[in-house]
């Protein structure tokens, strides 16, 4: 069956503009994660949603990154007023259920903030 | 903090060697532990997961889980080229079903 997909896969952008970044996750699968990974560095835990609901948003790094998620599926990150410090790969996966199942990640996308 | 520990690598073995990979972690909750390979500009690769102590077995892969040691590894038997990666370690945090990842450990299998 179809993976978890990401759009776009490459994001370019000039400092000071906002983005938005797609997940769809696999299908019948309940939690969704957002993970982002600097060059040669670990993956930082953003944000998980099960459902459509976000129990823990810690992991948003400042007030201009949101995430929402519709219908139980499809996931928006939203970065505003994007700084240089932004770009990054910008990963998510998803698993059947949040207290269960493996986790499998998209390809990502990658954001250059110039 | 709950934390996850890995050696940063690189670890370098001959092909056809073991190559032996190891993660320690501190949420002694902690009941399911995943391993994830990632390939240089890649995104990470499930290839093994555990939740009992012990060990378990896919293929060339074994993993090996000591939860009294809150210790886990990854073995891989008749190392291959192409499984030079960066191997990550991701335990699954007790209280908020978080995957907490390691740093990874660089892998290259020299031929």
């Amino acid at each position: 069956g179809a993976g978890v997909s990401q759009s776009p896969s490459n994001k370019v952008t000039e400092k000071g503009k906002d983005v938005e970044l797609r997940c769809d996750p696999i299908s019948g699968h309940t939690a969704l994660y957002w993970y982002r990974q600097s060059l040669g560095q670990g993956l930082e835990f953003l944000i998980y949603f099960q459902g459509n609901s976000a129990p823990d948003k810690s992991g948003l790094p400042s007030d201009r990154f949101s995430a929402e998620r519709t219908g139980g599926s499809v996931s928006t990150l939203t970065i505003q007023r994007t700084q240089q410090e932004d770009s990054a790969v910008y990963l998510c996966a998803s698993s059947l259920e949040l207290m269960g199942g493996e986790q499998y990640f998209g390809p990502g996308t990658r954001l250059t903030v110039t | 903090q709950k934390e996850v520990e890995q050696n940063s690598g690189p670890l370098s073995v001959p092909e056809g060697a073991i190559a032996s990979l190891n993660c320690t972690y501190s949420d002694r909750g902690s009941q399911s532990f995943f391993w994830y390979r990632q390939y240089s500009g890649k995104s990470p690769e499930l290839i093994m997961f555990i939740y009992s102590n012990g060990d378990k077995e896919d293929g060339r892969f074994t993993a090996q889980l000591n939860k009294a040691s809150q210790y886990v590894s990854l073995l891989i038997r008749d190392s291959q080229p192409s499984d030079s990666a960066t191997y990550l370690c991701a335990p699954r945090d007790s209280g908020t079903y978080k995957y907490i990842f390691g740093t990874g450990t660089r892998l290259k299998v020299l031929a």
